[in-house]
């Protein structure tokens, strides 16, 4: 099925660990982002990508890690995890141009104790 | 002051009624996006504006671009409906950054 794939769904992490979350889409699209999703906060962008290679930062990017090998993949890094991380986090992607919004994936919920 | 500001942030309806979302916006944008959330669910992109009005089933959205306003209509709702509702715009120049506002919760009751 054609989508952004997000894994895992859940995760619970030890202060300190490190892990990536995986996303991947296979429509082609240029355009890959990461968010995350916070009580009272609303979605605010942590990385996004503008193609393989292409990289920058958003609103929220410390303690991130992002890279771009390929057009379908778009992993997201937590160096050494904090408690401050506990977030739902939504991996979107879309074509360069033309009326059409954002896939999301399904979302990753993290907990960091 | 947010850049994007939703009302109102809690909406509480009977089955059938017409629904309006409001969102208010500061900056020049490229585009809007309404999005939907249903609860422990993922989020869904429901329309993008640049200008005008779109229509998709029994949703309707609006964009005012000279008064930096949109509004989403919802007729004839349904519990169905029951989701949060979120308003998104690209701006700054760019076609790919969102930022977001709050977000609506919607609840329609039988």
């Amino acid at each position: 099925n054609a989508g952004v794939t997000q894994t895992p769904k859940f995760q619970v992490l030890k202060t300190g660990q490190s892990m990536t979350l995986q996303c991947a889409q296979d429509m082609n699209h240029e355009y890959m982002s990461w968010y995350r999703q916070d009580p009272g906060m609303g979605l605010r962008l942590i990385h996004y990508s503008v193609g393989a290679g292409i990289t920058d930062q958003g609103e929220v990017p410390n303690g991130y890690n992002v890279s771009r090998s390929t057009t379908e993949d778009f992993p997201l890094r937590l160096l050494s995890a904090a408690p401050s991380q506990t977030s739902v986090y939504f991996c979107a992607s879309r074509v360069d141009r033309g009326a059409f919004g954002y896939t999301f994936g399904s979302g990753t919920r993290l907990t960091v104790v | 002051k947010n850049e994007v500001e939703q009302s109102p942030q809690n909406l509480t309806a009977q089955e059938g009624e017409f629904i309006t979302i409001n969102c208010s916006y500061s900056v020049g944008i490229s585009a809007l996006h309404w999005l939907q959330q249903h609860p422990g669910g993922g989020i869904v992109s429901l329309f993008m504006l640049s200008s005008g009005k779109k229509k998709h089933g029994r949703l309707i959205a609006t964009i005012n671009i000279q008064e930096k306003h949109s509004s989403l209509h919802i007729t004839a709702s349904h519990p169905r409906d029951s989701a949060v509702y979120i308003c998104a715009v690209n701006s700054g120049g760019s076609n790919y950054k969102l930022t977001f506002g709050k977000g609506t919760l919607l609840t329609v009751n039988p």
